[in-house]
């Protein structure tokens, strides 16, 4: 069955240090992978996703994440964060099946930064 | 109004109510979900229609039922809920359900946030 994990469930980071958030799945095959970012009192964003090719993907606000097929991850990365960036962070699979094309998602990483 | 929009924003019932919860999608999509997020919890897919047909029911307890009458609009009808059903409710929209495609983003709407009481 698939599943994504997110082992940070909080991580607090000072504004202008780089940011990594961790993502691992598990799934038979090749997933569609997303990262969402949710700020309180919204709905979820789409920062950025991989289908295929590149396996360094941009997305919007700065953020960027890599895909490794040998480790089952993809993980979410920013040079330099911004207090604006305080949210909270979700890891999707997306799976064709049943005719339909359904995510999974992580518990998310809630990210905190302090000046 | 662009997006996803969801009605109300939040929501007080008690177990022996009924309310509904609204969401409307102004991007022309084919398809819309509901999901419920819990604290702590990964986001549980609920329901799935596409073109106003429902695809996909998670298990989901009969206390909540889905209605889309038409491809811009889904509502979530509630009746003699429980405490632990408290949660956000998510709406979402895509362009089309069934095609394995890298465009098949998900937008998502607020979320409307309901006690139970």
């Amino acid at each position: 069955a698939q599943s994504v994990t997110q082992p940070d469930i909080h991580i607090t980071v000072s504004e202008g240090a780089s940011l990594e958030l961790r993502c691992n799945y598990s799934y038979g095959a090749t997933p569609y992978l997303f990262w969402y970012v949710q700020s309180p009192g919204q709905g979820l964003q789409l920062l950025l996703k991989y289908f295929s090719g590149d396996t360094l993907v941009q997305g919007i606000k700065g953020f960027e994440a890599e895909f490794k097929r040998s480790q089952s991850s993809f993980n979410l990365r920013k040079p330099s964060v911004h207090w604006s960036d305080a949210a909270e962070y979700f890891c999707a699979v997306g799976i064709f099946q049943t005719g339909a094309n359904n995510l999974f998602f992580g518990t998310g990483t809630r990210l905190t930064v302090i000046p | 109004e662009t997006g996803v929009t969801q009605t109300p924003r939040h929501l007080v019932m008690g177990m022996t109510n009924k309310k509904s919860l609204k969401c409307e999608q102004h991007l022309g999509h084919n398809a819309m979900y509901w999901y419920k997020q819990s604290a702590k919890k990964p986001l549980e897919l609920m329901f799935v229609y596409s073109l106003e047909e429902r695809v996909e029911n998670n298990s989901v307890p009969s206390r909540f039922s889905p209605e889309c009458p038409n491809s811009s609009h889904l509502f979530l009808h509630l009746h003699t809920l429980q405490p632990e059903d408290s949660a956000l409710y998510l709406c979402a929209s895509s362009l089309n359900m069934r095609v394995r495609a890298g465009d098949n983003e998900q937008f998502f709407g607020p979320g409307t946030r309901l006690t139970v009481l």
